[in-house]
């Protein structure tokens, strides 16, 4: 049962660099959404999508992109890291509320 | 003021004791309401959703008091398995977008 799968599971980054974050679902879910969680701070929500080729920004979507070409993959763009964006980054899924499955998050160092 | 807030704790409980803790917000228009849970270094599972009159979960019942805009989370009897940080989370009406709170993070003390 892979459920949602993140990939990398760490990762470091210099200022600048940009990466993908990888998130995919085998549960046909339409819903998916990125979350950084900081101390002090909760899960925020980065960005989101109801469906294939349909996004929308969250409360936090400033310098990161994303896309949904399929109903399973939903990557994280980091354009252009900096050190505020070092955090854990969840991916979530789910066919409707209330239950929101996540990955096991992706820790992220931006030096 | 955060939509959603939490006291971030920690609450040091006895293994065997009762605790409870509150989650407020600050949108009347608030539809829905739920608890996570997070393990250390793990991601939030769903723990129960929170109805207008109340659930009850075996040791864990969770209420919701739309006048003064809080939901709650009572854990009875508690184990030290219950040790863990909890979220709530709320969604406006209309929409499937879920707002966390802070988390409060519980220990229990054998």
């Amino acid at each position: 049962n892979a459920g949602v799968t993140q990939t990398p599971k760490f990762q470091v980054l210099k200022t600048g660099q940009s990466m993908t974050l990888q998130c995919a679902q085998d549960m046909n879910h339409e819903y998916m959404s990125w979350y950084r969680q900081d101390p002090g701070m909760g899960l925020r929500l980065i960005h989101y999508s109801v469906g294939a080729g349909i996004t929308d920004q969250g409360e936090v979507p400033n310098g990161y992109n994303v896309s949904r070409s399929t109903t399973e993959d939903f990557p994280l763009r980091l354009l252009s890291a900096a050190p505020s964006q070092t955090s854990v980054y969840f991916c979530a899924s789910s066919s409707g509320l209330p239950n929101q499955y996540f990955g096991a998050g992706t820790r992220l160092s931006v030096l | 003021r955060k939509e959603v807030e939490q006291d971030p704790g920690p609450f040091n409980v006895p293994e065997g004791a009762t605790v409870a803790f509150n989650c407020t917000y600050s949108n009347s228009a608030s539809q829905s309401f739920f608890w996570y849970r997070q393990d250390c270094r793990k991601e939030p599972k769903l723990l129960m959703s929170v109805y207008s009159s109340g659930n009850e979960d075996g040791r864990f019942t969770a209420q919701l008091n739309r006048a003064s805009q809080y939901i709650s989370l009572l854990i009875r009897d508690s184990k030290l398995s219950d040790s863990a940080t909890y979220l709530c989370a709320v969604t406006n009406f209309g929409n499937e977008k879920l707002t966390f709170g802070t988390g409060t993070r519980l220990t229990i003390i054998p």
